[in-house]
């Protein structure tokens, strides 16, 4: 079975500082693994994904994130937090191994940076 | 074209009422979703529709009832709702490669937001 975890239920960091959303995962096989934020009264929008290959990937907003196998992890990382960054960001992750699995969110980290 | 646009954006109907929630994309994409979300919550998936058939519903009361008239479009056909289905109602669309469709980043549109009186 699969499963994905967001220990914060909020983060807070000062503007200009670096930030830090975690997200574990658990899978029986490859993971395919996802972040998306999502604004007040607003869908969710992509920012990145690790399917295969590098294990940091770059995505929008300039956030990054990095899959570390050994520690189950996908930490979403930005070196400089700005206000409008404050939002919900969810992880999300499939296991590439079961074909009928589907892709499920974590319960969401609401993040606020502080002017 | 990235949008995904979803219509009304709000709508208040009574248990008795009969309504519709409409999605709509043209980024070509040929899987679709319906997800419903709680307040600050995580999405939960309704229905997936791939290629305009329906492959994936999450045991969805038949109170819900999806339809995908052609590949742009989706459908969410409202009766006889209950007020715990209040919601924030999201359609996604993604490409679809068939099994691996998942390894696609979703893209969501800005909801309807349900109020069952």
């Amino acid at each position: 079975a699969q499963s994905v975890a967001q220990p914060e239920d909020q983060v807070n960091v000062a503007e200009g500082n670096p930030l830090t959303v975690k997200c574990t995962y658990s899978v029986s096989g490859n993971p395919y693994l996802f972040w998306y934020v999502q604004y007040p009264n607003r869908g969710l929008q992509f920012l990145l994904k690790y399917i295969t290959g590098d294990n940091l990937v770059k995505g929008s907003y300039g956030f990054e994130a990095e899959f570390n196998k050994s520690q189950t992890s996908f930490h979403l990382k930005k070196p400089s937090a700005l206000v409008s960054d404050s939002a919900l960001y969810f992880c999300a992750v499939r296991d590439e191994m079961n074909r009928d699995d589907k892709i499920i969110f974590g319960k969401g980290t609401r993040l606020h940076i502080l002017p | 074209d990235t949008e995904v646009i979803q219509t009304p954006k709000h709508l208040v109907m009574g248990m008795t009422n009969k309504k519709s929630l409409k999605c709509e994309q043209h980024m070509g994409h040929r899987a679709m979703y319906w997800y419903k979300q709680k307040a600050k919550k995580p999405p939960e998936l309704m229905f997936v529709y791939s290629y305009e058939k329906l492959s994936i519903n999450e045991s969805v009361p038949s109170r819900f009832s999806p339809e995908c008239p052609n590949s742009s479009l989706l459908n969410l056909h409202l009766h006889a709702l209950q007020p715990e289905d209040s919601a924030l109602y999201l359609c996604a669309s993604s490409q679809d490669m068939g099994v691996e469709s998942w390894i696609y980043e979703q893209y969501f549109g800005p909801g309807t937001r349900l109020t069952v009186t």
